[in-house]
């Protein structure tokens, strides 16, 4: 079965410092594609940041980076200078050839200001 | 903003009632889905469509059932809500191609008392 997994359930960390998120996968493709979605509390989930599988290069978007590690396949979400608008919950998700988006269970990450 | 909505976006109604959420996207999208999110945020794929009149049960078994009569709306319905159907329910849209990510509505919040 193909899984997405997210070992850390909450997280919390002071404003401006940097913070990782953890996720893992589990899949016999070559190609699929995975992404970092942000669900800010009551408000719409939007998407972070996508890496395609193919692709050596790590994805950047601003403060938002990934360190995609497919040999071990782990996709970690780093966000540097955190600010107070980061408190969201953070899910882990990929398309498989499956078609359907698979989602990890979850990081719910706060800032202190 | 992504062009998908859910109407309503809360709603409080009576055991035994039929109710329906609708979503509807304006992007073409040949793609939508129907998430279940629990209390502890965790996201389940209850329902997907991969296009006009394609409707799929997705992994987590649900009493509800779709419809995907237009391309553009792909609406949710329970013959008789029940306590245990209390939930935020999210709608996504994404095209054919997996390199681009999935949209997903405001989601609607659903009471059965």
């Amino acid at each position: 079965a193909q899984t997405v997994t997210q070992s850390q359930p909450e997280m919390s960390v002071q404003e401006a410092e940097t913070v990782t998120l953890s996720c893992t996968y589990d899949t016999s493709e070559s190609n699929y594609y995975l992404f970092w979605y942000k669900q800010p509390p009551s408000r719409q989930m939007i998407l972070v940041i996508r890496q395609e599988a193919y692709k050596q290069q790590n994805a950047t978007e601003n403060r938002f980076s990934v360190n995609f590690q497919k040999a071990a396949k782990s996709f970690s979400l780093k966000i540097s200078d955190s600010q107070l608008g980061d408190t969201a919950m953070y899910f882990c998700a990929s398309w498989f050839s499956n078609e359907k988006l698979t989602f990890g269970t979850g990081t719910r990450l706060t800032i202190i200001p | 903003e992504a062009d998908i909505y859910q109407t309503p976006r809360y709603l409080v109604i009576g055991t035994g009632k039929k109710i329906t959420l609708e979503c509807s996207q304006t992007m073409g999208h040949d793609k939508m889905y129907w998430y279940q999110q629990d209390p502890g945020m965790e996201l389940h794929l209850i329902h997907y469509s991969y296009g006009v009149n394609s409707t799929e049960k997705g992994d987590l078994s649900s009493e509800s059932t779709v419809s995907r009569i237009r391309t553009e709306h792909f609406p949710l319905t329970l013959e008789s809500a029940r306590p245990s159907h209390t939930s935020q329910y999210l709608c996504a849209s994404s095209p054919s191609d997996r390199d681009t990510e999935a949209f997903f509505g405001q989601g609607t919040r659903l009471t059965v008392v």
